[in-house]
């Protein structure tokens, strides 16, 4: 079993369209990062979360400590927003544990 | 912001030699770095986690003496692939954390391919 879990795996939407990506995770937490990896490999960091909500820009980012949930939210989507989204928890104890990834795909 | 880079971002070796990939954090001290290999289309794996003065620990299933991993600072980790081999041809990222603010920060990838 996963310690962290992603949906969905693939996302395709019109450009425009409101996007959620879900992460749920099995271990106690000191903080979740949401990631985001270009086609080109780069990875950086959206959000460092451990508790409420952020947002930046277009992006908004909650998490529910009492659920072990996290949502990812890109308002107003835009072709550039297409990347891959990868959500990782920080455990109580330090370690990193990543969930598979969600590839959106949004078209002109 | 803190920055890490990694060095060479590409990398092409013969079967049988060993390559040495670097990753510094730029702008702050990482005691902690994360060393990853990433498959096309597939999302991050944890090979490893590399602490400054000690031995790195490594995930189920990598080969610790295949891939040889050194803290010796605060500021830079190496990742070094031995007698390498056309199916270690992959991704690899680093990753530095940064104790005092929790984020992590992520070097560009090197991509090796061994022919």
């Amino acid at each position: 079993k996963n310690e962290v879990e992603q949906s969905p795996q693939n996302l395709t939407a019109q450009e425009g369209e409101f996007i959620t990506i879900n992460c749920s995770y099995s271990v106690g937490i000191s903080a979740l990062h949401w990631l985001q990896q270009h086609p080109g490999g780069g990875i950086v960091s959206l959000f460092m979360l451990s508790s409420g909500k952020k947002k930046h820009g277009r992006l908004i980012a909650t998490i529910n400590i009492q659920e072990k949930h996290s949502s990812l939210h890109i308002t107003a989507s835009h072709p550039r927003d297409s990347a891959v989204y990868i959500c990782a928890v920080r455990s109580v104890g330090n370690q990193f544990y990543f969930g598979t990834g969600t590839s959106l795909t949004v078209i002109p | 912001g803190a920055v890490v880079s990694q060095h060479p971002s590409r990398v092409i070796c013969k079967s049988g030699t060993s390559v040495k990939i670097e990753c510094r954090s730029l702008d702050f001290q990482a005691t902690t770095m994360f060393w990853y290999r990433q498959f096309p289309k597939q999302s991050l794996m944890l090979m490893a986690t590399s602490n400054e003065g000690s031995k790195a620990t490594y995930e189920q299933g990598v080969e610790k003496d295949k891939f040889l991993i050194n803290h010796a600072s605060l500021t830079l980790s190496t990742l070094t692939v031995t007698s390498a081999h056309p199916e270690d041809s992959s991704f690899y990222i680093c990753s530095a954390f940064e104790v005092n603010t929790g984020e992590l920060f992520f070097g560009e990838g090197s991509r090796l391919t061994v022919l």
